[in-house]
């Protein structure tokens, strides 16, 4: 357990509203992400934060945005849902020490 | 770019067998190599990781290698059981420069253990 906790857990939401979840760590690493899980695509990079301030985009980021204002929490927004971001969010944290990731449980969104 | 592929994409074995999932990936440039567990509805759960300068590691039944001259790893289960029954994701870490790295994944091996 890395002391990670997404939120929220599960929403569901319509076409055109914005969106923002949230990831938060509670040990201090300089490295987290975002990912989408989706059915035959599996598990693509969204949004990256190498440090406060510092992020960059992965291979899924149109229509994301996010911020990281404070070592501990890493937000990600969809300034305006659509029905293909319905997904499965998750994110991770990479230590240090090892370079090892670690998982948060997941945020169920569904788009309508 | 990184690409990460996993065959096969479903393993139904009879409980007790030791069994192989594979894993290759395209860029022998790879910094970490790690495993992951996911049951379904679930987060994912670290497994192995297998380091840079390292050829395998060992968590119990598990093993895991890497070859980066082939572009290969493999997960070695021993006495398979029910409860390893799991979709099985590797995923390989590239750096990018600026202290930038990031996991590429496969889409996993879906396994079953038939007791």
């Amino acid at each position: 357990d890395a002391g990670i906790t997404q939120s929220p857990r599960h929403k569901v939401t319509e076409t055109g509203t914005p969106v923002t979840l949230r990831c938060h760590q509670t040990e201090n690493h300089r490295y987290m992400y975002w990912y989408r899980q989706d059915p035959g695509h599996g598990l693509r990079l969204i949004h990256y934060s190498y440090g406060v301030k510092d992020t960059d985009k992965g291979e899924v980021s149109d229509g994301y945005s996010v911020s990281r204002s404070k070592t501990e929490d890493f937000l990600l927004t969809l300034e305006s849902a659509t029905s293909s971001q319905t997904s499965v969010y998750f994110c991770a944290i990479r230590t240090g020490a090892t370079g090892e990731l670690f998982f948060g449980e997941g945020s169920r969104l569904t788009v309508l | 770019k990184q690409e990460v592929t996993q065959i096969p994409a479903a393993l139904s074995v009879p409980e007790g067998e030791n069994l192989v999932l594979n894993c290759s990936f395209t860029d022998s440039a790879i910094y970490n190599l790690q495993w992951f567990r996911q049951d379904p509805g679930k987060g994912l759960t670290s497994l192995l990781l297998i380091q840079s300068s390292q050829r395998e590691q060992t968590s119990g039944r598990l093993n895991a290698s890497l070859d980066k001259s082939s572009g290969r790893s493999t997960l070695y289960i021993a006495a398979s059981q029910p409860g390893d029954s799991a979709t099985y994701l590797c995923a390989g870490e590239g750096y990018s420069g600026a202290g930038s790295y990031q996991l590429t994944f496969g889409k996993g091996t879906k396994l079953s253990v038939i007791p």
